[in-house]
């Protein structure tokens, strides 16, 4: 079964510091990945996906996110953090399905609380 | 602004009631997905709906059930509401199912 975790519930750093936010993943067949941001009281808002191509992808708001097959991860950065990017962040990957193949449902991980402090 | 709209923002319901939740998809967008956010679950995917027609499902309880709309519009119906039930629920739509999802502001839903 398709699985995404993300290993810390919260990451602290400074403002101007480069930040990560882990996420690993376990799918069959090709991962389709994204990471999206909530803050409090809103919707989910979309930052980035990987579907293929460069390993590297770029995203809204200066975040973007390492492709490591190898690893089976998928971890956002970004190089000098905002105390406005502090939120909740979530890893998702497309469901697959041994019938249709991909799905349109999307797997969440449990999500990363972002803290930038000034 | 996503262009997902979802009606009403909060709904304050007692146990074994019914209720339902209007999610408007962004314009273009053929696909209707609805989530349920709690903190014990988590984000859970309940159902997707593509152009009227059930795409996919989740962990859907029997007691819930939705549909999609001529216009494309969705509804999430609940009904023999539990204490459990409460949850922040978020319908999304993409143009496919290949592509992103854009979420709406979503609907708090408390059962008392």
């Amino acid at each position: 079964a398709q699985s995404v975790a993300q290993p810390e519930d919260q990451v602290n750093v400074a403002e101007g510091n480069p930040l990560t936010v882990k996420c690993t993943y376990s799918v069959s067949g090709n991962p389709y990945l994204f990471w999206y941001v909530q803050y409090p009281n809103r919707g989910l808002q979309f930052l980035l996906k990987y579907i293929t191509g460069d390993n590297l992808v770029k995203g809204s708001y200066g975040f973007e996110a390492e492709f490591n097959k190898s690893q089976t991860s998928f971890h956002l950065k970004k190089p000098s953090a905002l105390v406005s990017d502090s939120a909740l962040y979530f890893c998702a990957v497309r469901d697959w399905d041994h019938g249709s193949g991909n799905t349109g449902k999307l797997i969440f991980g449990q999500g990363t609380t972002l803290q930038v402090k000034p | 602004d996503s262009g997902v709209t979802q009606t009403p923002k909060h709904l304050i319901t007692a146990t074994g009631q019914r209720v339902t939740l209007r999610c408007s998809p962004r314009s273009g967008d053929l696909s209707v997905y609805w989530y349920q956010q709690s903190l014990d679950q988590g984000l859970q995917f309940l159902i997707q709906y593509y152009n009227g027609e059930e795409r996919a499902k989740g962990n859907i309880l029997e007691r819930f059930s939705a549909q999609q709309f001529p216009d494309l519009h969705s509804e999430l119906n609940l009904s023999s509401l539990e204490l459990g039930d409460s949850a922040l629920y978020f319908c999304a739509s993409s143009l496919g199912g290949y592509n992103e999802q854009f979420f709406g502001p979503g609907t708090r839903l408390t059962v008392l």
